[in-house]
């Protein structure tokens, strides 16, 4: 089966810019999260979604950051704007379910300057 | 919330050793024990999971043990091949909520 799809992998803005990430995940995973990734630390859990509704947003940055799944398939994940402190890798998973494994996509690397 | 400590955070082992690595937590409630792979440039790959309900499950090279009394789990490679390069994740998730807290990672170096 095919895997969780990101784009763009890289991306490179100034501070105060905004910028937006696309995830696709495996086809009929009803449970979709958003990760931030800092260079040498484990993943943290922005967003979680079940199907198109938001299940957890505690550790999301709601003044900055914001993120939707319409028709609770693809989703988005955006910034505006951007600070330096957001450098880091974002990570898109999907799963079935409760407990069930989480299937990680290769990530988008955003650069902030 | 949970919190999730891991040790140690670079380990370089000779080809053919065995590595371990292992990682704390903090919720008693906590009953799904992930661990993952990642390599550079790409996502975390579920490399195997233990629930509560269980003290030891293998895999061919890999193993990890859950004790639940002290709040530990730990990875165990066996046979290490070069390809074992990379940086492990331990992560943990509270019964009834799917959300993962992540171990800060360990590097490890398979040396030939």
């Amino acid at each position: 089966e095919a895997g969780v799809a990101q784009s763009p992998r890289y991306k490179i803005i100034e501070k105060r810019q905004s910028v937006a990430f696309w995830c696709n995940p495996i086809s009929g995973h009803a449970t979709l999260y958003w990760y931030q990734q800092i260079l040498g630390q484990g993943p943290k859990l922005l967003i979680q979604f079940q199907n198109n509704g938001v299940v957890d947003d505690s550790q999301l940055p709601k003044d900055r950051f914001s993120a939707e799944r319409l028709k609770g398939v693809d989703s988005t994940l955006k910034i505006q704007p951007a600070k330096l402190e957001d450098s880091a890798v974002y990570l898109c998973a999907s799963s079935h379910g409760t407990n069930n494994e989480q299937f990680f996509g290769p990530g988008t690397r955003l650069t902030v300057l | 919330g949970e919190n999730v400590e891991q040790h140690p955070s670079t380990l370089s082992v000779q080809e053919g050793d065995s590595a371990v690595i292992k990682c704390t937590y903090s919720d008693s409630a906590s009953n799904y024990f992930p661990w993952y792979k990642q390599e550079l440039g790409k996502g975390p790959q579920l490399i195997i999971d233990i629930r509560s309900n269980v003290g030891e499950k293998k895999d061919q090279r890999i193993a990890v043990t859950l004790n639940k009394t002290a709040k530990h789990f730990s990875l165990h490679i066996t046979e290490t091949q070069p390809e074992d390069s990379a940086v492990y994740f331990c992560a943990a998730s509270i019964a009834g909520n799917e959300k993962l807290t992540f171990g800060t990672g360990t590097r490890l170096t398979i040396i030939p």
